[in-house]
């Protein structure tokens, strides 16, 4: 089963750091470019990242650039988002996503991975 | 960064019903527009993507029409399993925004 499982997700205080993963499985994570969408309570969806299928291309949303990054480990099947200088309004719940191989969707997510950030 | 409008933002329906959601974009676009379903707080599903094309597995009452800078998902003969929040997304350049989502309920 093509499945995308997040974890590392949890309760920081302002000014804190984490570190997402995302177990790719029944697929090859690096045949695929893969993205980072989070949704703060109650609202919508806010695409964050992407990663070229070998790590070496990135992408990111203004509002998190230069604090967080994606990265990835083909062989362990796993995709990284490394979460620096947390604020409150990050506070949402964050999916690994995968981008598919036909057209330009996102054709597979995780269940997601909550992060709290508050005092 | 592009926009992306939904109209409406919520609507009530009934089992059997035809709905029709809108999305708007504020720059060409071209064909690069997806439609996703989201229940209960899980990861969205993909419906649609390029517009108009079904995901595999998506039943048929499910279609997307449009190019450019308006778009269209409709259902034909709402069932009891999509009463769901449906958001449509542009893939044609970052940030991949997404629309601010439709609520269809009863």
């Amino acid at each position: 089963e093509v499945q995308l499982v997040e974890s590392g997700g949890g309760l920081v205080h302002p000014g804190g750091s984490l570190r997402l993963s995302c177990e790719a499985s029944g697929f090859v994570l690096s045949s695929h470019w893969m993205h980072w969408v989070r949704q703060s309570p109650g609202k919508g969806l806010v695409w964050l990242s992407r990663s070229s299928p070998d790590g070496s291309r990135t992408v990111y949303a203004d509002s998190v650039k230069g604090r967080f990054t994606i990265s990835r480990d083909n062989a362990k099947k796993t995709l990284y988002l490394q979460m620096n200088s947390l604020r409150p309004d990050d506070t949402a719940e964050y999916y690994c996503v995968r981008d598919a191989d036909f057209g330009r969707a996102f054709d597979i997510w995780g269940q997601g991975t909550l992060v709290s950030v508050s005092s | 960064d592009i926009q992306l409008t939904q109209s409406p933002s919520s609507l009530s329906a009934s089992v059997g019903d035809r709905v029709t959601i809108t999305c708007r974009s504020s720059q060409y676009i071209s064909k690069y527009l997806n439609w996703y379903q989201q229940k209960g707080g899980k990861g969205p599903k993909l419906l649609i993507y390029d517009a108009s094309s079904l995901q595999s597995g998506v039943p048929s009452r499910f279609s997307g029409s449009g190019s450019g800078t308006d778009f269209t998902l409709t259902i034909i003969s709402l069932q009891p399993e999509d009463f769901a929040t449906y958001y449509c997304q542009q893939s044609y350049s970052t940030p991949f925004t997404f629309g601010p989502g439709t609520k269809v309920d009863i």
